[in-house]
């Protein structure tokens, strides 16, 4: 079975500064890893995905993540944030090769102050 | 393309009611998943569809039932509505082979 550990539960950050959210894994069999965001009263948007190759991967609104295999970690970083970055972040994993659910961390509040 | 859609957005039910939600996959995708998420966790998975047959399922009661319809749409229903059962339901399409899942705007259901 995997599971997700998101590390924070709330990140308060003011604005322009740099930011990490911090996930962690648990999975016996080979995973991908996406990184979701929440606004409020919405949804779910994917920000990234790790499948294979470069560990550093680049996603949308100038978010990043690095894919660590031996710490078993996917941390989300973004070099300066804005307001509009207030949101609700979730971290998942899924069985590589296959149709199957998503594992989700209970998530990270990060709030941007001005 | 209009993307996942989700009916209706909000609604409020009696403990011991049924409901039934709706969801429209992307244009393209085959598969629907159905999640749960309460105020202040991550989305829990109910189950997934494909070609109309209910191919996975989470940790939820047999109260949780679903139906995919050729067109790929689908629908959640619960019966027998408990407090707990009040949540945000997130419906969920991927295509062949897609890695990808794409999410509606949600359902937000109230049991009182």
């Amino acid at each position: 079975a995997q599971s997700v550990t998101q590390l924070d539960s709330q990140v308060p950050v003011f604005e322009e500064a740099p930011v990490e959210l911090r996930c962690n894994y648990s999975s016996s069999v080979s995973v991908y890893l996406f990184w979701y965001v929440q606004y409020p009263n919405q949804g779910l948007q994917l920000l990234l995905k790790y499948l294979s190759g470069s560990t550093l991967v680049k996603g949308i609104n100038g978010f990043e993540a690095e894919f660590n295999k031996s710490q078993t970690s996917f941390h989300l970083r973004k070099p300066s944030v804005h307001i509009s970055d207030t949101a609700e972040y979730f971290c998942a994993v899924i069985k590589s090769g296959g149709y199957n659910k998503l594992i989700f961390g209970a998530g990270t509040r990060l709030a941007v102050h001005p | 393309d209009a993307g996942v859609t989700q009916s209706p957005t909000h609604l409020i039910k009696t403990r011991g009611q049924q409901v039934t939600l709706r969801c429209s996959p992307k244009s393209g995708h085959d598969t629907v998943s159905w999640y749960q998420q309460a105020l202040g966790q991550g989305p829990q998975f109910i189950f997934q569809y494909y070609e109309e047959e209910e191919r996975q399922r989470g940790n939820f009661p047999d109260r949780f039932s679903g139906h995919q319809f050729p067109n790929y749409s689908s629908e959640l229903n619960v019966n027998a509505l408990l407090l707990g059962d009040s949540a945000l339901y997130l419906c969920a399409s991927s295509g062949t082979g897609g890695t990808e899942a794409f999410f509606g705007q949600g359902t937000r259901l109230t049991v009182v």
